[in-house]
């Protein structure tokens, strides 16, 4: 079975400051795939990033960034210099090989961003 | 805005009753996507329907059921409610299966009294 846990259920950090969002998954299948989601207080769930298993590579996205590290199954999530617009719901989930299955979420971790 | 559609935003209903809720996909999207989400459970996999067909099913119960239409929109049946079935109902869409990502609908506020 698959399993992913946000152990942080609520963040809460001051503007301008770096925060670092952790995932840690559980899957048996050699080829999955990890996502991030976030969930902003109107309710939509907006898609962030898509990683397969293979591909290890850090990756940037302005002040976003991911680490994926499959020696010890984690997939966080960093925003540097954090804004009040980053206060959300943030959600990692993951899809095996299979093709066929939906996604596995994380219970998410609420990210508090003050003024 | 995703490209996905979901009607209605909300919906209240009393219990024992039937309702229906629909989605229309992204245009060029094979694949359609239920997920509920309730403070108890979380973000939970229902059923996935693929050009039409069921492809895989999830946590999803009997008095449920799902199906994709000829021009790819799709609905979900919820029906016998009880109140634990109050949730937001997402509806998500994607290209081909569910390796690639996943683009989700506003989703639908179903409230159970």
């Amino acid at each position: 079975a698959q399993k992913v846990t946000q152990a942080q259920t609520e963040i809460s950090v001051v503007e301008k400051e770096d925060v670092t969002l952790d995932c840690v998954y559980e899957t048996r299948d050699t080829t999955y795939y990890l996502f991030w989601y976030k969930q902003p207080p109107s309710g939509e769930l907006v898609f962030l990033i898509r990683r397969n298993s293979f591909d290890e590579q850090n990756e940037i996205s302005g002040r976003y960034s991911w680490n994926f590290q499959k020696s010890t199954s984690s997939f966080n999530f960093t925003i540097t210099a954090s804004q009040v617009v980053d206060s959300a719901v943030y959600f990692c989930a993951l899809n095996g090989g299979g093709g066929a299955d939906g996604l596995t979420f994380g219970k998410g971790t609420h990210l508090i961003i003050q003024p | 805005d995703s490209g996905v559609t979901q009607t209605p935003k909300h919906l209240i209903t009393a219990t024992g009753q039937r309702v229906t809720l629909r989605c229309s996909p992204r245009s060029g999207d094979l694949s359609v996507y239920w997920y509920q989400q309730s403070l108890d459970q979380g973000l939970q996999f229902l059923i996935q329907y693929y050009n039409g067909e069921e492809r895989a099913k999830g946590n999803i119960l009997e008095r449920f059921s799902a199906q994709q239409f000829p021009d790819l929109h799709s609905e979900l049946n919820l029906s016998s409610l009880e109140l634990g079935d109050s949730a937001l109902y997402f509806c998500a869409s994607s290209v081909g299966t569910s390796r690639r990502e996943q683009y989700f609908g506003p989703g639908t506020r179903l409230t159970v009294t």
